[in-house]
């Protein structure tokens, strides 16, 4: 099945700073999403990008589908950014229906 | 403020026993989501459905889960006998629209089970 992996696996940031998190997958996909879950297990769909580039207030990603990577960037972090950030790519089965497959995540600490 | 609800939060069950989890969507939402979350396999879709209908349940295990919407506020997912590898977080999602058209998924709070 395809990989999906997550860089870097942790990352502590200062509020304030800004960072970039790495998805790369292992083959052509239909679609890739992005996901946080905060500290207490909440889960929140932050973007659904294919290819280009989406922004939502200090985020922001960019897929580049033909080499199979996508960039969630977070910008002026604050402590309420602190999770774990999750990507996911879906392809779509010969048999009907999609397969999503989720990466293992880029824990995040942002401190004051 | 509009929420998906789920319940039990919390359960806690002997191996072998059935276990019921029900998911209320959004009012208006038409597409529900299962997903299960453990340590070791990580978050994995288990199963959607739009309309009330199954569309994919592949990812679920077929012999002793089974996953219906009885009616549009209502999904359940069950697994009978349970092991003590289904022990996990399982969440509920709505949304209004197929994943694939990029609507966004609305989680709820999830149900924790423990099978001993």
């Amino acid at each position: 099945g395809i990989q999906v992996e997550q860089s870097p696996p942790d990352l502590i940031l200062q509020e304030g700073a800004n960072s970039t998190l790495r998805c790369n997958f292992s083959d052509s996909v239909n679609n890739l999403q992005w996901f946080h879950q905060n500290p207490w297990g909440q889960l929140i769909n932050l973007f659904y990008i294919p290819s280009g580039t989406k922004q939502n207030g200090r985020l922001s990603a960019t897929t580049v589908a033909t080499e199979r990577y996508s960039l969630l960037y977070i910008s002026s972090s604050q402590t309420t950014d602190s999770g774990v950030y999750f990507c996911a790519v879906e392809r779509r089965l010969t048999g009907g229906g999609n397969k999503l497959t989720f990466g293992t995540g880029t824990q995040l600490k942002v401190e004051l | 403020d509009a929420r998906v609800t789920q319940t039990p939060r919390d359960k806690v069950t002997e191996m072998g026993q059935e276990v019921t989890m029900r998911c209320q969507p959004i009012l208006g939402h038409n597409t529900v989501f299962w997903y299960r979350q453990t340590m070791m396999q990580g978050l994995e879709l288990l199963a959607y459905f739009r309309n009330r209908a199954p569309l994919d349940d592949s990812g679920m295990p077929k012999d002793r889960f089974s996953a219906e919407m009885p009616d549009a506020t209502l999904a359940t997912l069950k697994i009978q006998p349970s092991e003590p590898r289904d022990s996990a977080v399982y969440f509920c999602a709505s949304g209004r629209g197929l994943v694939i058209q990029g609507d966004t998924q609305y989680f709820g709070p999830g149900t924790r089970l423990t099978v001993l």
